[in-house]
Formats: C-alpha cells, structure tokens, sequence
C-alpha cells in the first residue's frame, strides 16, 4: 500500500514556539488533509488541500501542498497548551479506489506552559 | 456543519457476544463511510469502505464474517463485531465522506472504545 512518511515522531515545545511537521509520500497525492486527535477522540480537521502549491490558513495553522505533489507541511505558530495531541497528515492519491485515505504515523506535540 | 456521530462511546463486554456500533452523518449525507481501527499510539488502520446500499469493501485481512458492516441509508452505517474476543478490544472510528469525486473530505466520529473481557 501506499506509504505516508510523517515527521517528527514526537515533539516537545515551550508555550509560544512555533511548530512545524510534514508528511511525504512515495506517489502523486491530490489530497492532502491534516487532522488533530486527541486522547479518546476522533479525528479532527485541520485543514484540506486540493490544489499543487495551495497554502491553506485556518488560525495559527498553516498548510502547503507540496507542488511535487507528494508532499505537505503544516505549521502552528505561536503554540498555546491546547495544542497538545496527535497530528495526523492523510492523503488520497491519483486513482485511489472509493476515496480511501492513507495515513501518517502521527507527530505527538507537547507544550510546555 | 459535517458532524459524524458515533454510539456507543466506550463498551465492555463478555468474551463471544457480538457488539454493534453505530455511526451517524448528523447534518449530512454520506454515500461512503469507513471504519477504521487504532490501537494505542498507532496511526489509523482502514477496515472497510461502505457504500450505501451495497456491500462493504474490506481490506486486506479484515475478517467480512467477524466485522460486519451494515450501510443501510445515507446517514447511518454500522459495525458489528461478532463473538468478540479480548484480541478485538480497540478504539473504533468512522468517518463519513462529505463532497463528491475527488474533493470529497472525509469527518470523523468521536470513536467507540470496545473492551471485551
């Protein structure tokens, strides 16, 4: 299956840092979305990207879709304690079949006050 | 707008009894829902794909006779784990595609956490 490469694994940040993750793949995505997941919730939207080269904000985030096609970027400024949780990128790829997504490992973000 | 529901949130159970969970698209219509399975500190693992009034497609190595899944209209979809087993305990998510061809965006459910004793 397809592989989503997302890095870092894990961060730790003081309150106020800026935050940056990304997410690489080995096939030409047309999808790109960024979720949130907190302990014992769903995943929550972030962001989506449909377009090579669009930068989407929403907030202090920001995402970019990579004009390769096979990658993405997500930036937090500024980070405030609720930042904290699970970072997912996922992505749908050219002729992936029933719209399925494919995931990242997930960037575990801790802020510290 | 785009609120997926799921119940229960958390369910425990005996060893061999079946367990249904259901997933809801509150404010839209969702012709493709999934299921999906994460275990602690993992990424999400697709399950099946489920497409109203039809059969679900399952992925590589999900059992169709263990995880049965019921796409009856197009708001609602459910998973039923049959004769669960403590090897089946793990947090369950839906999601439900919103939009149309390639642009459609899909919006999770909170999850239900199965315990099976």
């Amino acid at each position: 299956g397809q592989q989503l490469n997302q890095s870092p694994q894990s961060m730790f940040i003081q309150e106020g840092e800026d935050v940056s993750m990304n997410c690489t793949s080995s096939s030409i995505f047309n999808t790109w979305l960024w979720y949130k997941q907190d302990p014992g919730e769903g995943p929550v939207l972030l962001i989506a990207l449909y377009k090579a080269g669009e930068l989407t904000s929403n907030g202090r985030l920001t995402a970019q879709f990579g004009i390769t096609r096979k990658d993405s970027f997500l930036n937090i400024s500024a980070s405030i304690p609720s930042d904290v949780g699970i970072y997912f990128c996922a992505g749908r790829f050219r002729g992936s079949t029933l719209g399925r997504l494919y995931f990242g490992r997930g960037t575990q973000l801790t802020v510290w006050p | 707008g785009a609120v997926v529901s799921q119940h229960p949130s958390r369910v425990i159970c005996k060893s061999g009894t079946s367990v249904k969970i259901e997933c809801r698209s509150l404010d839209f219509q969702a012709t493709t829902m999934f299921w999906y399975r994460q275990f602690p500190k993992q990424s999400l693992m697709l399950m099946a794909t489920s497409n109203e009034g039809s059969k679900a497609t399952y992925e590589q190595g999900v059992e169709k006779d263990k995880f049965l899944i019921n796409h009856a209209s197009l708001t609602l979809s459910t998973l039923t784990v049959t004769s669960a087993h403590p090897e089946d305990s793990s947090f369950y998510i839906c999601s439900a595609a919103l939009g149309a061809g390639g642009t459609d965006t899909q919006y999770f459910g909170p999850g239900t956490r199965l315990t099976v004793l």
